[in-house]
């Protein structure tokens, strides 16, 4: 395990469709972030998860979005119905407490 | 609020220049983290360096060096003798509080030419 990793790094889809994000933090990382970056801007923050509870979620994660960490380990991140202004790369990053470790990200654009 | 400015949208330098990288942020904790991030064309961020707020010492890594000022709430990144692979887009962040999540600034666009 050398990083981060998320799954698909690609995602078209057509507005209105669910998609589902999948990221696989560093192992034994107890923290794990979501971030959007939309072009030419910094990364912001959606939320984060404490092992497997959510602690702190953005105002920017409307009732569309829901995050999970099930078991601690990886986390999902699901967007109902979705819309042209989702589209975005959505980050993940991990951490034991220091500096966060990002993954590839996942680009999404809806169509 | 937490807010992370950096001010340089776009830089642009020829080979072997020394270029510098502003960041200001404001914040109202007194215990905070600043960081620098690099993000290739790839896409993916590279952490740089993490400095906390008790810590005003500079850091030099290679050709890399970091100015910490908290009077003026700057957190400055320099790059000697620059080359083209340092050409990417740097980002500034700021972290507090217990969830320790990141406040980015925009980003600077930095193109080094051969």
């Amino acid at each position: 395990d050398t990083g981060v990793s998320q799954d698909p790094r690609h995602k078209i889809t057509k507005r209105g469709q669910n998609v589902t994000f999948r990221c696989d933090p560093i192992s034994e990382h107890n923290r794990l972030y979501w971030y959007r970056q939309t072009l030419g801007q910094g990364p912001e923050f959606l939320t984060y998860f404490q092992n497997e509870a959510q602690l702190e979620k953005s105002r920017l994660l409307s009732d569309r979005f829901s995050a999970e960490r099930p078991k601690g380990s990886f986390s999902t991140l699901e967007i109902q119905r979705t819309e042209q202004g989702d589209s975005a790369m959505y980050l993940c990053a991990s951490t034991e407490g220091n500096e966060q470790f990002f993954g590839p990200g996942t680009r999404l654009t809806v169509l | 609020a937490q807010k992370v400015t950096q001010a340089q949208t776009e830089i642009s330098v020829v080979e072997k220049e020394d270029v510098t990288l502003d960041c200001v942020y404001e914040t109202r904790d007194t215990t905070y983290y600043l960081f620098w991030y690099k993000q290739p064309p790839s896409g993916e961020l590279v952490f740089l360096i993490r400095r906390n707020s008790f810590d005003e010492q500079n850091e030099i890594s290679g050709r890399y060096s970091w100015n910490f000022q908290k009077s003026t709430s700057s957190f400055n990144f320099t790059i000697t003798a620059s080359q083209v692979v340092d050409s990417a887009v740097y980002f500034c962040a700021l972290s507090e509080g217990g969830a320790q999540k990141l406040v980015f600034g925009q980003g600077t666009r930095l193109t080094i030419n051969p």
